[in-house]
C-alpha cells in the first residue's frame, strides 16, 4: 500500500533555510504535495510538483523530487517566524483509488527568532 | 467567509452514543472528502463524493460511519455507537475539477471529536 514517511521535527534559526524531506513508497504517484497547518486552521497548500519534475521554485519554496528514490524535499528560504507550522507530504497515486491523497506524519519547523 | 466551513468545531459525547458532523464545501466545488487526524498524525482518507455519489470508501470507514452528501451540496458525517478510539479531528475537504490535475483540496477547520 502506500506510505509516506517524514521526521517529526525541524528547528531553525529566523533567516536561515529549512529543508523538509519526505520519502513515499507509491511509484505510480502522480502528484506531490506540500501542505501546511498552523495551530487551529486547517490544512493549506503550499505547492505541488508533478512526478515528471524534478524541481519546482515558487518565491521562497523549492521542491526536489527523486522519482527514483521516492524522494521529496522541501526547501524554504530565508525561514520566518510565521513559517512555524507542521508541514506534511502528501502523494496521489494511481493505486488506492483516483482521489486518495496519502499523508505524511507532519514535520513540526520551528524558527528561533 | 467563502472557505468550507465545519460545524460543530467540537463536540464531547459519551462512548455508545451517536454524533454527526456537518460540512459545507466551498460553493462551486462538487467534489468532497472525509478525512480523518488524530493526535501527531497525517489527516487519513475516509470518503470522497462527486456531486452526491460517494465514489471511493476507505477500509477505515467501518460499518459505524455513514456519510451522505444527499444534494450534492453540504456533506455530513454519522459515526454510530461511537468508541474512545473515535476521538479525532474529522476534516472535510473540497475541490473542483477544473482541468487542473493536482486537483488542490481546500480544507475545512475540522471538528474535533472527544468520546468519554
Amino acid at each position: 500500500g502506500e506510505d509516506v514517511e517524514q521526521s517529526l521535527f525541524l528547528s531553525v534559526r529566523e533567516g536561515d533555510s529549512s529543508v523538509i524531506n519526505c520519502t513515499y513508497t507509491d511509484s505510480s504517484s502522480t502528484y506531490l504535495y506540500w501542505y501546511k497547518q498552523e495551530p487551529g486552521a486547517g490544512l493549506q497548500l503550499l505547492t505541488y510538483i508533478f512526478s515528471n519534475m524534478d524541481m519546482k521554485q515558487d518565491q521562497r519554496l523549492t521542491v526536489l523530487l527523486n522519482k527514483k528514490d521516492k524522494h521529496l524535499s522541501l526547501r524554504i528560504a530565508d525561514t520566518q517566524t510565521g513559517d512555524s507550522a507542521i508541514y506534511f507530504c502528501a502523494e496521489k497515486g494511481q493505486s488506492g483509488g483516483y482521489q486518495k491523497v496519502t499523508f505524511g506524519i507532519g514535520t513540526k519547523l520551528q524558527v528561533i527568532p | 467567509d467563502t472557505g468550507v466551513s465545519q460545524n460543530p468545531r467540537h463536540k464531547i459525547t459519551k462512548r455508545g452514543q451517536n454524533v454527526t458532523f456537518r460540512c459545507d464545501p466551498i460553493s462551486e466545488h462538487n467534489r468532497l472528502y472525509w478525512y480523518r487526524q488524530t493526535l501527531g498524525q497525517g489527516p487519513e482518507f475516509l470518503t470522497y463524493f462527486q456531486n452526491e455519489a460517494q465514489l471511493e470508501k476507505s477500509r477505515l470507514l467501518s460499518d459505524r460511519f455513514s456519510a451522505e452528501r444527499p444534494k450534492g451540496s453540504f456533506s455530513t458525517l454519522e459515526i454510530q455507537r461511537t468508541e474512545q478510539g473515535d476521538s479525532a479531528m474529522y476534516l472535510c475537504a473540497s475541490s473542483i475539477p477544473s482541468g487542473r490535475a493536482y486537483n488542490e483540496q481546500f480544507f475545512g477547520p475540522g471538528t474535533r471529536l472527544t468520546v468519554l
